[in-house]
C-alpha cells in the first residue's frame, strides 16, 4: 500500500476555502485516492474518492494531477461543523481492504 | 436503512481480562473491518471477515480474534488484556469487502484497561 503524507493540522477562518494535500509518490497504476473525516469519538465518514484528474460531490472536490503523485481535498466555504481530521488513503481496488490510516490532518476552523 | 451499530459504548477491564465487542453491519453489507484508534492516532485495521471467513489481518498478535455470523453481525473478541490495548475500536462494514469500497463505520466502543 502507498504511503502518505498529509500536514499534521491547519487552520482555517469560517467562510474559507480549505485545501488539504496529500503526498503519494510510490502510488500504484490501479490505486485509487480516498478521503475520510473523523469527529472527536466518531467513526470516520467518507468524504469523496477518485482516480484522477477532478471529482466533485456535494461535499468537497479531489484535485489529482496528472503524475498522481499527490491529491488536494478542497472544502468550499468551511463552517465550525468542518472541524475534524481528515485522512487521505491510498489503495488498490482488488484485493482485500486492508486499508491503512496514517495520522491524518486536523482541521480547526475557526469563528 | 439502519446503519453500523457498535455495542457497548463504553468499557472498563482490568489487565489480563478479557472483552467482546460487537458490531452489526449495515443493511446488505456482508463485509466487516474492525480497527484499533489509539488516542491520537489514526485508525490500525486489526481484521476483516467477508461471508463469515477472515478475509486479511492486520500487524495483530493472536489474543485479537473474530466472528462474523450469518447475519453479517461481527465480534472482537481480546483475551489477556493489556494496558495498550486501551483504545476506540472502530467496526465498517462494506457491500463485497473490496480494497477502497467505502467503509461506513460505526461509533466505536470506548475501552479502557486499568
Amino acid at each position: 500500500l502507498a504511503k502518505t503524507t498529509q500536514p499534521i493540522s491547519m487552520d482555517s477562518y469560517e467562510g474559507q476555502e480549505v485545501n488539504i494535500t496529500c503526498s503519494h509518490n510510490n502510488i500504484a497504476t490501479n490505486d485509487y485516492i480516498t478521503w475520510y473525516q473523523q469527529f472527536p469519538s466518531q467513526g470516520p465518514r467518507f468524504i469523496i474518492q477518485g482516480y484522477k484528474t477532478k471529482v466533485t460531490n456535494e461535499v468537497a472536490s479531489l484535485f489529482i494531477p496528472a503524475d498522481r503523485k499527490s491529491s488536494t481535498l478542497s472544502l468550499p466555504r468551511v463552517s465550525l461543523s468542518d472541524t475534524a481530521v481528515y485522512y487521505c488513503l491510498v489503495g488498490p481496488t482488488g484485493g482485500y481492504q486492508k486499508v491503512t490510516f496514517g495520522t491524518g490532518t486536523k482541521l480547526q476552523v475557526i469563528p | 436503512e439502519t446503519g453500523v451499530t457498535q455495542s457497548p459504548t463504553h468499557l472498563i477491564k482490568t489487565r489480563g481480562q478479557q472483552v467482546t465487542l460487537r458490531c452489526s453491519s449495515q443493511s446488505g453489507h456482508n463485509t466487516v473491518s474492525w480497527y484499533q484508534q489509539a488516542l491520537g492516532q489514526g485508525p490500525q485495521f486489526i481484521f476483516q471477515y467477508y461471508r463469515e471467513e477472515e478475509n486479511g489481518r492486520g500487524n495483530f498478535p493472536p489474543r485479537f480474534s473474530g466472528l462474523q455470523f450469518p447475519n453479517y453481525s461481527s465480534e472482537l473478541n481480546v483475551n489477556a488484556l493489556e494496558l495498550d490495548d486501551s483504545a476506540l475500536y472502530l467496526c465498517a462494514s462494506s457491500l463485497s469487502g473490496q480494497a477502497m469500497d467505502t467503509q461506513y463505520f460505526g461509533p466505536g466502543t470506548r475501552l479502557t484497561v486499568l
